[in-house]
């Protein structure tokens, strides 16, 4: 089993569409959570933190739920420029390596 | 530009070969980690080093790879007589290290795209 496991999708959403990618870890001592963006396999770039409180941050919103080691990011109002790969993220080691899900594909068509 | 600095942006190389992956971490910056995405996969850590130190070395290969981060100047990923396989992006992030690694992100390079021919 994938320590960190997701959809690979591909998500096809119109502008203006409201879409949400979930991902589960495998690994219940994780410590931190993240979502990273990456656009065509250019470097991942820092979306959110996520944490189990959910935090917003314009139209992304995290939410971490522990007790069933899920973790979701939710988009509003999709813009073309939010087509991406969007990777979920979790730190399980004291020495900070990261572990990434495989990543979802979201197409934001007009 | 503070951010990691990643060179070369592409390297091709012929079986066989040895490739030089370079990085700089940020400004301030202690902790080198270094991951690599082969093609239609996602990202997976191979090593972490601290200046002069390899900390966690654990998704290397256990052959033709070594990886180093001296005193001055950057972090090396040295691959050994490379085959096709090694195809891959290789990227490298930073972070300031302290006390608190396990909560922080990391900012990654722009990667190095190694073809093998």
């Amino acid at each position: 089993r994938k320590e960190v496991e997701q959809d690979p999708g591909p998500f096809n959403v119109p502008e203006g569409a409201t879409v949400a990618f979930n991902c589960t870890y495998s690994n219940s001592a994780s410590q931190s959570f993240f979502w990273y963006r990456q656009d065509c396999r250019k470097e991942p770039k820092l979306l959110m933190s996520v944490y189990s409180s959910g935090n917003e941050d314009g139209r992304f919103t995290a939410q971490l739920n522990r007790a069933s080691q899920y973790i979701s990011l939710l988009i509003r109002d999709s813009k073309l420029s939010d087509s991406a790969t969007y990777l979920c993220v979790v730190i399980t080691s004291n020495t900070g390596k990261l572990i990434f899900g495989q990543g979802t594909t979201l197409q934001v068509k007009p | 530009n503070a951010g990691v600095m990643q060179n070369p942006r592409h390297l091709v190389r012929r079986r066989g070969q040895e490739a030089r992956l370079r990085c700089s971490p940020m400004k301030g910056h202690s902790h080198v980690y270094w991951y690599r995405q082969l093609p239609e996969e996602g990202l997976k850590f191979m090593v972490y080093l601290q200046k002069e130190n390899i900390i966690d070395e654990s998704g290397m290969p256990k052959e033709r790879f070594s990886a180093e981060f001296p005193k001055e100047g950057p972090s090396i990923l040295r691959i050994q007589q490379v085959v096709r396989g090694d195809s891959a992006a290789y990227f490298c992030a930073s972070s300031p290290g302290g006390q608190s690694l396990s909560n922080q992100p990391q900012h990654f390079g722009d990667g190095t795209r190694l073809s093998i021919l």
